[in-house]
């Protein structure tokens, strides 16, 4: 079974810094999906970024980009010039058809962006 | 509308009744998720439907739990007398398939609470 785990319960970040997210994972499988969700206190899920595990580039949407090591299994998150609209929940995600089509989560890290 | 809806938003219930939730998925996505959010379990998979064909149900805690799907659209979760730890926040999500490159789009969730 395919886990996946945030270390960071909460962090915290001046706006318009740059703060890392952590995750990592654990499955025996070659070809899957990683992803981050951002849930705002509206509780909508929000995809912020994906990654193919086949692809060797880091995947980035303009503020956000990824550290993607498969060998460490590890897939961080990358936030720059923070956002008070950044202020969530963040979940890291994984997927594979081996997992049944379901997404695995990790407990989620709460993220507070300071003025 | 444009996205995944659910229905009620929030439910009250004393311990022992019956509960409906309701999830309508985004016009022409065939596959369709349901997880709950929970406190203490953090995030996990329910059970998932491709048309009207749920091929996992391992994720459903118990036999109370049960699901269905009509028309390729609109589901329903019902939980049957129910206890205070089925409180949690229940999310639907929606997809064009099963492949991992087919983003779950998320409804804001309906939060039950039992009492």
């Amino acid at each position: 079974a395919q886990t996946v785990t945030q270390s960071q319960p909460e962090m915290s970040v001046q706006e318009a810094e740059t703060v890392t997210l952590s995750c990592t994972y654990d499955t025996s499988e070659s070809n899957y999906y990683l992803f981050w969700y951002k849930q705002p206190p509206s509780r909508q899920m929000i995809l912020v970024i994906r990654q193919e595990a086949y692809k060797q580039q880091n995947a980035t949407e303009n503020r956000f980009s990824v550290n993607f090591q498969k060998a460490a299994k590890s897939f961080s998150l990358k936030i720059s010039d923070s956002q008070l609209g950044d202020t969530a929940m963040y979940f890291c995600a994984f997927y594979s058809g081996g997992s049944n089509y379901k997404l695995t989560f990790g407990k989620g890290t709460l993220l507070t962006v300071n003025p | 509308g444009a996205g995944v809806s659910q229905s009620p938003s929030n439910k009250v219930t004393e311990k022992g009744k019956d509960v409906e939730l309701r999830c309508d998925p985004i016009s022409g996505h065939t596959a369709l998720y349901w997880y709950r959010q929970s406190l203490g379990q953090g995030l996990e998979f329910l059970i998932y439907f491709q048309g009207n064909s749920a091929p996992d149900k391992s994720g459903l805690p118990s036999d109370r739990f049960s699901a269905e799907r009509t028309g390729g659209s609109v589901s329903t979760l019902t939980i049957q007398r129910t206890q205070q730890e089925d409180s949690a926040v229940y999310l639907c999500a929606s997809s064009l398939g099963t492949s991992g490159g087919n983003e779950q789009f998320f409804g804001p969730g309906t939060r039950l609470t039992v009492l």
